[in-house]
């Protein structure tokens, strides 16, 4: 089946650090690969996307590589800020008939200090 | 831009209550998805609808019952609460075409006691 493993948490960096949080995935077929952040009390917000091979993901300063021979999609930025804190999940998207179903990692819980 | 809108956001049930959490988008979506997100669990798919008329069990629908009233929304049922339903429950709906992107409700808090 579909399974997403993500670093575990929790993370505590100092602000202007670099970041990053591994996610590795199996899937059958070909997945979408997503980042998604939720701030606290929130919903989840789509960070970044990537949906074949080699494809890199990116918005706000976070990048993600689509790797397929390592099936990986971690997640990078060079200089974090207090406002980063949040709970990051690495998900992959696969079409099951007419609807597309996310598989979620376990969440990584990421607080950044000033 | 009210987008997934859930009702309501905080709920606390005595065990063997009922209840129904409800949900609505307003992107014209054809696909909705119900969630529920536990400590250490990430999100685990309950059940979801393809298009208005059509239902489907996800990873954990025990419990659960859903309807998907119209194109704009779908509901959630908890016919006889348990404790291990306390959680937290997100809708989502999913774009079609390109990047195929799903959008996420704020959540609802339930407790059941």
């Amino acid at each position: 089946g579909n399974s997403v493993t993500q670093m575990e948490g929790p993370v505590t960096l100092s602000e202007e650090a670099f970041l990053t949080i591994n996610c590795t995935y199996t899937a059958t077929g070909y997945p979408s690969l997503f980042w998604y952040v939720q701030y606290p009390g929130e919903g989840l917000q789509l960070l970044l996307k990537a949906t074949k091979a080699d494809d890199k993901g990116s918005n706000k300063g976070f990048e993600a590589t689509y790797r397929k021979e390592t099936t990986s999609f971690h997640l990078e930025k060079g200089s974090v800020q207090v406002s980063d804190s949040a709970v990051y999940f690495c998900a992959l998207g696969i079409s099951s008939g007419s609807a597309r179903q996310l598989t979620f990692g376990s969440g990584t819980q990421l607080t950044v200090l000033p | 831009n009210a987008g997934v809108t859930q009702t309501p956001k905080f709920q606390v049930l005595k065990t063997g209550q009922s209840m129904t959490l409800q949900c609505a988008q307003d992107m014209n979506h054809n696909s909705m998805y119900w969630y529920r997100q536990d400590p250490g669990m990430g999100l685990r798919l309950i059940y979801y609808s393809a298009s208005e008329g059509t239902t489907d069990k996800g990873e954990v629908p025990n419990g659960y019952n859903v309807s998907r009233l119209n194109k704009r929304e779908f509901s959630l049922r908890l016919e006889s609460a348990a404790p291990s339903q306390t959680s937290v429950y997100f809708c989502a709906s999913r774009s079609t075409g390109t990047g195929n992107t799903i959008y996420f409700g704020e959540g609802s808090w339930l407790t059941v006691v």
